[in-house]
């Protein structure tokens, strides 16, 4: 059973264009939100991250927006760059334990 | 610092066959937890470990196992090998289980 659910599958951009990743959650008892960037051939390594209490986080090009009521988080990437083409995860930590579940990817490509 | 390391890189083994994957952590991280990663699951979270004790494990079945030694490396076994476990096995440490998560490069195993 999925408890957290990414969209979309895949996403095209222009250069210079924002990139938006979704992802809702199901179970209230998650306390920390990562998002993960992967590269063909290498593990995810941590993009940004957020924790409930927050709703919005920035970190470079790289955002966050945090909904607590509704349950969804979403990534946006600013002035996306061709080196920004990769698969990325979004994922949540269950509360007081050390299991994360992860979102099923979006795989990015940003047209130069 | 260096980084997770995982061995073998690659494997292929035959159905019914068992196969043991090595992870070895950051240097002073003590927690190791293990995913799969298939196209279209994502990753899903097998077991986590901390000071040779698994604390967290995933919805997998019994032929997935893991250990850790009492120098934080951690391995994981595979028994009686089905198709469906062919995937990427990535794993990851921390320093003690929920903060950030550097991942390894992944094993990635063909069952035959």
């Amino acid at each position: 059973q999925q408890q957290v659910k990414q969209s979309p599958q895949s996403l095209i951009v222009q250069k210079g264009g924002i990139s938006i990743i979704n992802c809702a959650y199901e179970n209230t008892a998650f306390d920390y939100f990562p998002w993960y960037q992967q590269f063909p051939g290498k593990g995810p390594a941590l993009l940004i991250a957020i924790r409930p209490d927050v709703s919005e986080k920035k970190e470079g090009r790289f955002t966050i927006s945090f909904n607590k009521s509704a349950k969804q988080f979403s990534l946006h990437i600013m002035d996306s760059q061709p080196g920004d083409s990769a698969t990325y995860f979004c994922a949540a930590l269950y509360s007081g334990t050390y299991k994360y579940i992860f979102g099923t990817g979006t795989r990015l490509k940003v047209l130069a | 610092k260096a980084g997770v390391t995982q061995t073998p890189r690659y494997l292929i083994k035959t159905r019914g066959q068992q196969v043991t994957l090595s992870c070895s952590p950051i240097s002073g991280h003590r927690s190791v937890s293990w995913y799969q990663q298939t196209p279209g699951q994502g990753l899903q979270f097998l077991f986590e470990y901390f000071s040779e004790t698994q604390r967290n494990k995933g919805n997998f079945p019994g032929r997935f196992s893991g250990r850790q030694f009492s120098n934080s490396r951690s391995e994981m076994n595979v028994s009686t090998l089905e198709l469906g476990d062919s995937a990427l096995y990535l794993c990851a440490s921390s320093l003690a289980g929920r903060e950030t998560q550097y991942f390894g490069p992944g094993t990635r195993l063909l069952v035959l």
